[in-house]
This record gives C-alpha cells, sequence and structure tokens, in this order.
C-alpha cells in the first residue's frame, strides 16, 4: 500500500519562507511531485523529484531523499496568493499518482 | 487553459439518479485518470485508462464505470446516486509526446447530489 503524510495547516507571513513537509511509504518510487491546489480549481504541477536533492524554479524549491522517504516544498518570499493547498503526489506502480491530503497554508499579511 | 477539458462544469441532480462526466485528455496524452475530491478530503484514485484499456482502479464503487473511446475520450459514469457522492471530479491526462511527467489536470465537474 501507500502512505501519504503532510501538515494539515499551516500559516505564514507575506514575504517570509514556508517548509511544508512530506513524508511518504510506498510500494515501488517513480517521482514525487508537489501540486498547487486553490479552492474548487484544479490542482497544477510546481515540481517534480526523482532523484535526491533540490530543485529550484523560482521562489519554490523541492528536496527528496528517498532514502528517509521524505520531501518538502520550500515557498520563498511568501505573497498573498500562495494562500492554497499543496499536495504532495508520489508515483508508484503502474504510473499511477498518489496524492497526500495536502497542507492548507495561509498567508497572511 | 490545461488542454484537459471537462464537462459539464456543474451538475445538480436528484439521489438515486445516473449522471456522466465527459474528459477529452490533452492533445498526444493516451492516459486518462479519474479522482474525486470530497469537501474534507484529498484526491481519491477511481480508474486510469491507456490506449483505451482499463490499467488501474482504485478506491471506485461498482455504482461507477467508466471507459475510454478509440478517439482517447473518457466517460465516468455514476449512477444511483447518493448523497455522499456529491463532490469535484477531476480528470487529468499524461504520457503525450511532450514528456511531462505528471498529471495534466481537467478544471473538474462539481457533482450536487440534493
Amino acid at each position: 500500500g501507500q502512505n501519504i503524510d503532510q501538515p494539515t495547516e499551516m500559516t505564514a507571513t507575506e514575504g517570509a519562507i514556508v517548509q511544508i513537509n512530506c513524508t511518504y511509504q510506498t510500494s515501488g518510487f517513480n517521482g514525487l511531485f508537489w501540486y498547487q491546489q486553490h479552492a474548487g480549481e484544479a490542482p497544477t504541477f510546481l515540481s517534480y523529484n526523482v532523484l535526491d536533492g533540490l530543485e529550484e524554479k523560482g521562489r519554490f524549491s523541492s528536496f527528496l531523499s528517498r532514502s528517509k522517504g521524505y520531501s518538502y516544498l520550500l515557498l520563498k518570499e511568501l505573497q498573498m496568493k500562495d494562500s492554497a493547498s499543496y499536495l504532495c503526489a508520489v508515483r508508484g506502480e503502474g504510473n499511477k499518482l498518489v496524492f497526500g491530503a495536502g497542507t492548507i497554508l495561509r498567508v497572511k499579511s | 487553459d490545461s488542454g484537459v477539458t471537462q464537462t459539464p462544469k456543474h451538475l445538480i441532480t436528484a439521489t438515486g439518479q445516473r449522471v456522466t462526466l465527459r474528459c477529452s485528455p490533452r492533445s498526444g496524452d493516451l492516459s486518462v485518470y479519474w479522482y474525486q475530491q470530497s469537501l474534507d478530503q484529498g484526491l481519491q484514485f477511481l480508474i486510469q485508462y491507456y490506449n483505451g484499456e482499463e490499467r488501474a482502479k482504485g478506491n471506485i464503487l461498482e455504482r461507477f464505470s467508466a471507459q475510454q473511446f478509440p478517439d482517447l475520450h473518457s466517460e465516468l459514469n455514476l449512477s444511483s446516486l447518493e448523497l455522499g457522492d456529491s463532490a469535484l471530479y477531476f480528470c487529468a491526462s499524461s504520457g503525450g509526446r511532450t514528456g511531462t511527467f505528471g498529471y495534466t489536470f481537467g478544471s473538474g465537474t462539481r457533482l450536487t447530489v440534493v
């Protein structure tokens, strides 16, 4: 089976940095994804890690440690529009993505 | 526009009824995935099709069924609807020639069962 854990909610201040953690236990591993989802909208792709290390993409970075079953998404220079749910997803067997429950990030001014 | 088209955007129906949700994948994508997202839950995988064939099944109820047609569009059929079936239903596609690794999601169908 597959189990993906991430915090339910986080609050951070505009302009700050926030780190959203994700731990996973899966049968098979072919990559870890982060998606952003605003309420009532479709998830949109943020980042992809398949090898250990840090992937940086503008204000967003994602880190993966396969041996620890651990990833984080780092958001810098937070903006109000970053208030959303952030979904960690693991691709396991059969190219199927299994999603965590998501972390609701609230950015306050 | 993600390139994945879902219709209708909204659907309100009564308990016991049957509805069909439609999805057209992004051009070139062969795989279609259906997910259900209830108000207080994450994305729950329902079913996957690849080039017309069922590839994987998740927590899909027996009252639900799906298929992928030769033109690669997919339909999700929900029957004997219950109040608890009210949710956002997302379709996603992948596997196209663009080489992206993740899924591209449609904008979803919001189903309300009254």
